[in-house]
């Protein structure tokens, strides 16, 4: 089974201040992670993507996400944050290994960002 | 481009009523997903199709059928709406490739009273 935590429901950080997202998830093979950002009444937009190769993976709107395998983790992180980055964000996993699997996503984290 | 469209945005029904939601996908992608977001519970799959003809039960299938008769279109039935119903219902698509991601439609808000 494959299954994705998001610790923290909501992460406040000032505007200007770096962020972390934290996603923790666990495969029993190796893992495909995905972090998906959800605006107010809007669908999910894909971010980024861990595959295989370096484990800091770059992605849109200047965010990146760094994959840990020893921690099982896959925290989002910006340098910078913005106003415009408050949204809701989702982890998701599929085990790599198992033919063909569904997404499993997180329940999702908040973040807000302060002017 | 349209991408994925979900048709209506918003409804409401009451208790016993029944409802088509549709999803129609314009990129060729050979696999379709329902999921309802809820509060606190994050995206839930109900059902999914690898293809035209063939639907899968995900999480959370109780209460809801669903068709793929052409593949750009995948269809999901409430035969007998519920309070417990009340929810956002996305769709998504993606391509028959587990490195591959999905392209989600923009939500259907449905309330059931």
């Amino acid at each position: 089974a494959q299954s994705v935590a998001q610790p923290e429901d909501q992460v406040n950080v000032a505007e200007g201040n770096p962020l972390t997202v934290k996603c923790t998830y666990s495969v029993s093979g190796n893992p495909y992670l995905f972090w998906y950002v959800q605006y107010p009444n809007r669908g999910l937009q894909f971010l980024l993507k861990y595959i295989t190769g370096d484990n800091l993976v770059k992605g849109s709107y200047g965010f990146e996400a760094e994959f840990n395998k020893s921690q099982t983790s896959f925290h989002l992180k910006k340098p910078s944050a913005l106003v415009s980055d408050s949204a809701l964000y989702f982890c998701a996993v599929r085990d790599a290994n198992s033919g063909y699997s569904t997404l499993t996503f997180g329940k999702g984290t908040m973040l807000l960002v302060s002017p | 481009n349209a991408g994925v469209t979900q048709t209506p945005k918003f409804r409401v029904l009451k208790t016993g009523q029944s409802m088509t939601l549709l999803c129609a996908q314009d990129m060729n992608h050979e696999y379709m997903y329902w999921y309802r977001q809820d509060p606190g519970m994050g995206l839930r799959l109900i059902h999914y199709s690898v293809g035209e003809g063939t639907t899968a039960k995900g999480e959370v299938p109780d209460g809801y059928n669903v068709s793929r008769l052409k593949k750009q279109n995948f269809l999901l039935g409430l035969e007998s709406a519920a309070p417990s119903q009340t929810s956002v219902y996305f769709c998504a698509s993606s391509y028959p490739d587990r490195t591959a991601g999905y392209t989600f439609g923009s939500g259907t808000r449905l309330t059931v009273v």
